[in-house]
């Protein structure tokens, strides 16, 4: 079982739409979670970071399940620019730990905006 | 803004042939960074932290021998992949973490390998 799954998608959706993405991890003992993006052929980019208590960013909103292990990235108002891969990682360490944390990477959702 | 600079960007070599893939920080000093590799529509999985001054440690299942890991100084570490053959054309990136408190991974921006 992988430790960080995703739905690959693609999930093909208008402008101005409001997409959800989900994550499920293994590792119950996982303590940061975030969500990034990473643009074809590119590096990953940290888009935001998951609380327990959800947050929000904007258009984009993180949701934190730890009883279920579950992981949720809400997209309101999509633009064309959203269209990406949305990738979750989860690492064992706390978020003080900064970049030390060995980050575990899902395969990633591919997000696709149309006019 | 941190910056990480990975160079080379692409890389197209016969079978056979040893590469070398440069990870600088451009402004700033990291004793740690990360060597990941990402097949098509796979995750990037991590395949050895490279420490300043001593060994990497590498992932179960990387070869180190394959991989070598070399990490000289405060801003530069290198992977060379020896002997390459056409499974191991992959996405390489690299990531830096500054010697500060509390800092993210900054990731450099890939080199796409490609062996014929």
């Amino acid at each position: 079982r992988k430790e960080v799954e995703q739905d690959p998608g693609p999930f093909n959706v208008p402008e101005g739409a409001t997409v959800a993405f989900n994550c499920t991890y293994s590792n119950s003992a996982s303590q940061s979670f975030f969500w990034y993006r990473q643009d074809c052929r590119k590096e990953p980019k940290l888009l935001m970071s998951v609380y327990s208590s959800g947050n929000e960013d904007g258009r984009f909103t993180a949701q934190l399940n730890r009883a279920s292990q579950y992981i949720s990235l809400l997209i309101r108002d999509s633009k064309l620019s959203d269209s990406a891969t949305y990738l979750c990682v989860v690492t064992t360490q706390p978020y003080f730990a900064g970049g030390y944390n060995k980050l575990i990477f899902g395969a990633g959702t591919r997000l696709a905006v149309h006019p | 803004g941190a910056v990480v600079s990975q160079h080379p960007s692409r890389v197209i070599c016969k079978s056979g042939t040893s590469v070398k893939i440069e990870c600088r920080s451009l402004d700033f000093q990291a004793t740690t960074m990360f060597w990941y590799r990402q097949f098509p529509k796979q995750s990037l999985m991590l395949m050895a932290t490279s420490n300043e001054g001593s060994k990497a440690t590498y992932e179960q299942g990387v070869e180190k021998d394959k991989f070598l890991i070399n990490h000289a100084s405060l801003t530069l570490s290198t992977l060379t992949v020896t002997s390459a053959h056409p499974e191991d054309s992959s996405f390489y990136i690299c990531s830096a973490v500054e010697d500060r408190s509390n800092q993210p991974q900054h990731f450099g921006d890939g080199t796409r390998l490609s062996i014929l």
